[in-house]
């Protein structure tokens, strides 16, 4: 079992430019989060799946950011015009289900000059 | 507002010691409450969980204490080892929900 695989591991972008993050859930995991770490505000909730439908993104900021899950085997976190303050570690998690525990993967580091 | 908030963001502990490690909520729907360590440069994972129907769960050292009338939670740690030595992240969440709101973590330091 490989594990959450993120993709990619760093990504630098400039100000202004568009940044899509990829996330692999493991095999037979119908729940996949986005969470969001920073040094301020530590680790928190941007949105999920369950079964591939959105079912709670009130953690997303209402603009720029957006996620989709195309299918069980991947799911995207894209942030468009990104600005210095979305500079975070993206993780991406998956769990069997509801009390399930999450299982976290090695996040992207987004840096935005 | 942070939901969850952890005291004491920095802990030393000697070896072979007892550390506990606390946390308040303040979402009195959260029915699920975790502890998850993380090691620099790598990923939270899970060390112990506890759903509200109960008030304790024990593992091994490790024991979750849930005291809901009052919000808080706790992680006892007996006979601390080096390797225990990471960042401890306490999180809550709600079944149906499923999302967890997180600390902003303690930072354990086991010394010899």
């Amino acid at each position: 079992n490989a594990g959450v695989i993120q993709t990619p591991r760093h990504k630098v972008t400039g100000k202004g430019q568009e940044a899509t993050l990829w996330c692999e859930p493991i095999s037979g995991h119908s729940a996949v989060f986005w969470y969001r770490q920073t040094i301020v505000q530590g680790l928190e909730f941007l949105t999920y799946f369950r079964n591939q439908a959105p079912i709670d993104d009130s953690g997303m900021p209402k603009e720029r950011f957006s996620a989709q899950m195309p299918n069980q085997s991947h799911s995207t976190l894209k942030i468009q015009s990104t600005q210095p303050q979305d500079s975070a570690v993206y993780l991406c998690a998956s769990s069997t289900g509801i009390y399930a525990e999450q299982f976290f993967g090695p996040g992207t580091r987004l840096t935005v000059l | 507002g942070q939901q969850v908030k952890q005291s004491s963001p920095s802990l030393t502990v000697q070896e072979g010691g007892i550390l506990i490690l606390n946390c308040d909520y303040e979402n009195d729907m959260f029915d699920y409450f975790a502890w998850y360590k993380k090691y620099p440069d790598n990923s939270p994972t899970l060390l112990i969980s506890v759903r509200s129907n109960v008030d304790k769960r024990e593992d091994g050292r490790f024991t979750v204490f849930l005291n809901k009338s009052g919000k808080h939670f706790s992680l006892h740690i007996t006979a601390s080892q080096p390797e225990d030595t990471a960042v401890y992240l306490c999180a809550a969440g709600q079944g149906t929900g499923s999302k967890l709101s997180f600390g902003k973590g303690a930072k354990l330091t086991v010394s010899p």
